[in-house]
């Protein structure tokens, strides 16, 4: 069975400019969760997406966005860039009730120069 | 609110020796508790959960943990480390009310002594 897939691994992006970030979770995983990865901050939670539709939130503005298409696969973007939006951002999908634990995907590192 | 803590920012065994890694959550209800690995530029990797029944939950690579309510801790633990088990471990907490956001504490780096 597949993992979870991120795309790209890796990302140079400029201030003020946007990015979207891809997920494919594994097969049959229908939630899928976005994470944010810094060294100053640890891992903290964005997003969760069950069918298609945003179930969980965290303490980010709302130049994070997502969404989650039939397929269950999963993007987040990031509008007007700043330089503290550099991290790891880690995806993990999980069952509905999420006692298996979630998966996580290698990440994307995202670098705003 | 959902919280971990994870006193030992840094730990260092000897490779042969045994480990313990010390996780301490808060949370209203029973808590879902898992235990990841991350390696250098590297996604997490599950290596146990908790959610119900037995304390004592065996995991992957050798590592167990064991779930104490009346200590609110759930300590990973191996009785005998290898090199490479090298990497930052975190300690996480769910909920049980669906939805599968997850807390995690600041992660343990732990350092392995040939």
């Amino acid at each position: 069975k597949a993992g979870v897939t991120q795309t790209p691994r890796y990302l140079i992006k400029t201030r003020g400019q946007q990015v979207t970030l891809s997920c494919s979770p594994i097969s049959g995983h229908r939630s899928v969760s976005w994470y944010q990865q810094t060294p100053g901050q640890g891992l903290q939670f964005l997003f969760e997406y069950f069918s298609e539709t945003q179930r969980n939130k965290g303490n980010f503005p709302g130049r994070f966005s997502g969404r989650q298409f039939s397929n269950s696969r999963s993007e987040m973007n990031v509008s007007t860039l700043e330089l503290g939006d550099s991290a790891l951002y880690l995806c993990a999908s999980s069952s509905p009730q999420g006692q298996a634990g979630a998966f996580f995907g290698q990440g994307t590192r995202l670098t705003v120069v | 609110a959902q919280s971990v803590t994870q006193p030992d920012i840094h730990i260092t065994v000897s490779e042969g020796a045994s480990l313990e890694l010390r996780c301490n959550y808060s949370y209203g209800a029973t808590p879902y508790l898992f235990w990841y690995v991350q390696s250098p530029g590297q996604g997490l990797q599950l290596l146990l959960k908790y959610f119900s029944g037995d304390t004592l939950v065996q995991g992957i690579k050798g590592f167990e943990a064991e779930f104490k309510r009346s200590q609110s801790s759930f300590n990973l633990r191996k009785p005998s480390v290898h090199w490479s088990d090298a990497a930052e471990y975190f300690c996480a907490v769910g909920g049980t009310g669906g939805g599968n956001k997850l807390t995690f504490g600041t992660g343990t780096q732990l350092k392995v002594e040939l």
